[in-house]
């Protein structure tokens, strides 16, 4: 009965492949995030989407293009990965834009 | 601009004591939300407690207590009693009415010692 739900948990690859971040939620929201945490701890905002719309791309590289097919899923896929893409991505939902959100367990992304 | 300041980087403290966090924030708009989660060694990023910028009233959870202060935009998080189980990286979070994100503070590493 997990809330927000991520797979995998770890993912270690090599430079140049192409992966793919898998995020649920059964909470019946309306807004899904993902949220990237680097080595120092600090969580930035990557993308933010509303009932399947995207709102928020806060400058990231279009090697990341996150996918929603429906409400309850949002996806995130990365193509050519870099060393500096390692670190720990959240994805995140909330009811709407003023309350909280509830957060993934983490995908800890290590390129080699 | 939505700005949090976090200017303790790490507090370690013996088990039983008090601690404070603190929490400062900067924005223009009127209307906002302030939030704490707790970030485990487990990984897992745990919401604490919301706030809306028209309620100042504290709050008081168990061991945990919050104040807020819009005269000094500050949003200050106190453990009463500390735990070891307490241990965690907190963060301070903002988001502004008209904003779809979450702003963080740099986080706290708190460490209590047994």
């Amino acid at each position: 009965d997990t809330a927000v739900s991520q797979t995998p948990k770890y993912l270690v690859t090599q430079m140049g492949n192409d992966k793919s971040i898998k995020c649920e939620q059964n909470l019946g929201h309306d807004t899904m995030y993902w949220y990237k945490q680097d080595s120092k701890k600090f969580l930035k905002i990557m993308f933010s989407y509303n009932n399947k719309e995207l709102i928020i791309n806060e400058t990231v590289p279009n090697r990341f293009s996150p996918k929603s097919p429906d409400k309850a899923h949002l996806n995130l896929h990365i193509n050519s990965l870099e060393l500096g893409d390692s670190a720990v991505y959240f994805c995140a939902s909330s009811s709407d834009r003023h309350t909280e959100a509830f957060f993934g367990q983490g995908t800890r992304l290590t390129v080699v | 601009a939505q700005k949090v300041t976090q200017a303790q980087t790490e507090i370690s403290v013996v088990e039983k004591e008090d601690v404070t966090l603190d929490c400062v924030y900067e924005t223009r708009d009127t209307t906002y939300y302030l939030f704490w989660y707790k970030q485990p060694p487990s990984g897992e990023l745990v919401f604490l407690i919301r706030r809306n910028s028209f309620d100042e009233q504290n709050e008081i959870s168990g061991r945990y207590s919050w104040n807020f202060q819009k005269s000094t935009s500050s949003f200050n998080f106190t453990i009463t009693a500390s735990q070891v189980v307490d241990s965690a990286v907190y963060f301070c979070a903002l988001k502004d009415r008209g904003a779809q994100k979450l702003v963080f503070g740099q986080g706290t590493r708190l460490t209590i010692n047994p």
